[in-house]
């Protein structure tokens, strides 16, 4: 157990439907992150929060957002869902945002975009 | 595009064997993570090398990073079922806080 909650783990959805993935870092850990897992692109990046402000942003579509909370838990808001949207997210949090520190990820949340 | 390139992509080995990953950068790195991801799991931090030229071992495993910090390797030695899952290097630009991760090594062991 990484320390890492990741909720929903599964979802179901629709194309053209709207979605919220959550997350709660470790106990202590400033920064998170958001990853995207395909079969074929394997983890692509897509953004990071430190402390409440976003601090590096990756591969992230238009259609997607994120915010970071006071009490430091994320939300990835996934709109106007694809086929191709479905994957599985990851996130993931560590003590401080800059290089060096290990990142310690959740289990993920697998979305089905039918 | 991915900040590093990992090959092979795909690592068959036989049990016992060693094998190794290699990890490669056009650019110098500030450090190297290197991550085991389960089949069906999450990846899972394995080791951090940040000095140019440094080694760092784990049990059957070896950890190298290159001496002009532009490339690494997982050193794999007797292969055990255990080791099946996909390896992932990463790592981070000097310019940002983006942590890239390359494509990973699939590897399969047969018994």
């Amino acid at each position: 157990d990484s320390g890492v909650t990741q909720t929903p783990k599964h979802l179901i959805t629709a194309t053209g439907q709207r979605v919220t993935l959550r997350c709660s870092p470790r106990s202590g850990d400033l920064s998170v992150y958001w990853y995207q897992q395909s079969l074929d692109q394997g983890l692509q990046f897509l953004i990071q929060y430190y402390n409440g402000e976003e601090r590096a942003k990756g591969n992230i579509l238009e259609r997607f957002s994120a915010q970071q909370f006071p009490d430091l838990h994320s939300e990835l808001n996934l709109s106007s869902l694809e086929l191709g949207d479905s994957a599985l997210y990851f996130c993931a949090s560590s003590v401080e945002g800059a290089g060096g520190n290990t990142i310690y990820f959740g289990e993920g949340s697998w979305l089905t975009v039918v | 595009g991915q900040q590093v390139m990992q090959i092979p992509q795909y690592q068959h080995v036989q049990e016992g064997e060693d094998f190794t990953t290699y990890c490669n950068s056009s650019t110098t790195l500030s450090n190297i993570q290197w991550y085991k991801q389960r089949p069906g799991g999450h990846p899972v931090f394995l080791i951090q090398l940040v000095k140019s030229g440094e080694v760092k071992k784990q049990k059957r495993l070896t950890f190298q990073f290159g001496e002009a910090k532009k490339n690494s390797s997982l050193h794999i030695t007797a292969t055990q079922t255990t080791d099946v899952g996909t390896y992932f290097c990463a790592s981070i630009r000097s310019n940002d806080y983006k942590l890239s991760f390359g494509a990973g090594t699939t590897v399969t062991v047969r018994a």
